[in-house]
């Protein structure tokens, strides 16, 4: 089945400064790789994803790009604010087939220090 | 707003207890879904079920059963609670698609003593 490491599992930035986490992961047939950010003591939501027919995307001061090649998959976030501060966890699925199989990686807490 | 409810919010058992977690959304989402978070290990898929009459295994369902007793309605239990299964349980919805964006309810803390 797939497997997604994701790292660091802590990451600590000044406010203002790029963050960036990376999530590999095992199935080349994994074509969808959502993004989701879980405030403290928050559901989780969903902040980006992105499809394997594209290698990058943007909205605002999130990014996520994609190699498929080297399977791996991240996230970028540009000048920090102190509400960045969160958990986020990627994920990565195959789109077709009658099974359901989106893996989450273990997430990483991000610290935005004011 | 169209929501995903859980409850209860918080629970506290013992061993050897029947436990029931209930999950119910207004989205009119046909899928649903049961994941369990533990700190350092993400979100595990449990179960999930596709529509009314479709339930399916996810990757941690050993020592878990579930109920779509609705669309709208969707339970997990617990027949005999052990301490490991402490964790935060979330229910998620999504529309008909394998890409569709999980909706997560608020989340169920229980605590298995």
């Amino acid at each position: 089945g797939e497997n997604v490491e994701q790292h660091p599992s802590t990451l600590s930035v000044q406010e203002g400064d790029s963050a960036v986490i990376k999530c590999t992961y095992s199935d080349s047939a994994s074509n969808y790789f959502p993004w989701y950010k879980q405030e403290l003591g928050k559901r989780p939501q969903l902040i980006i994803d992105i499809r394997s027919n594209v290698g990058e995307k943007k909205d605002q001061r999130i990014a996520v790009t994609l190699n498929k090649t080297a399977k791996h998959f991240s996230l970028h976030i540009t000048e920090t604010q102190p509400e960045d501060s969160a958990v986020y966890f990627c994920a990565a699925m195959m789109s077709g087939g009658s099974n359901y199989k989106l893996t989450f990686g273990k997430g990483t807490l991000l610290t935005v220090n004011p | 707003d169209a929501d995903v409810t859980q409850t209860p919010r918080n629970r506290i058992t013992k061993t050897g207890k029947r436990i029931m977690l209930e999950c119910s959304q207004t989205k009119g989402h046909d899928r649903m879904y049961w994941y369990r978070q533990d700190p350092g290990l993400g979100l595990r898929l449990i179960y999930y079920s596709f529509d009314v009459k479709d339930i399916n295994k996810g990757e941690i369902s050993d020592g878990y059963s579930v109920s779509r007793q609705a669309q709208a309605k969707f339970s997990l239990s617990l027949e005999s609670a052990i301490p490991n299964q402490t964790a935060l349980y979330f229910c998620a919805t999504s529309e008909d698609t394998n890409t569709g964006e999980l909706f997560f309810g608020e989340g169920s803390r229980l605590t298995v003593l």
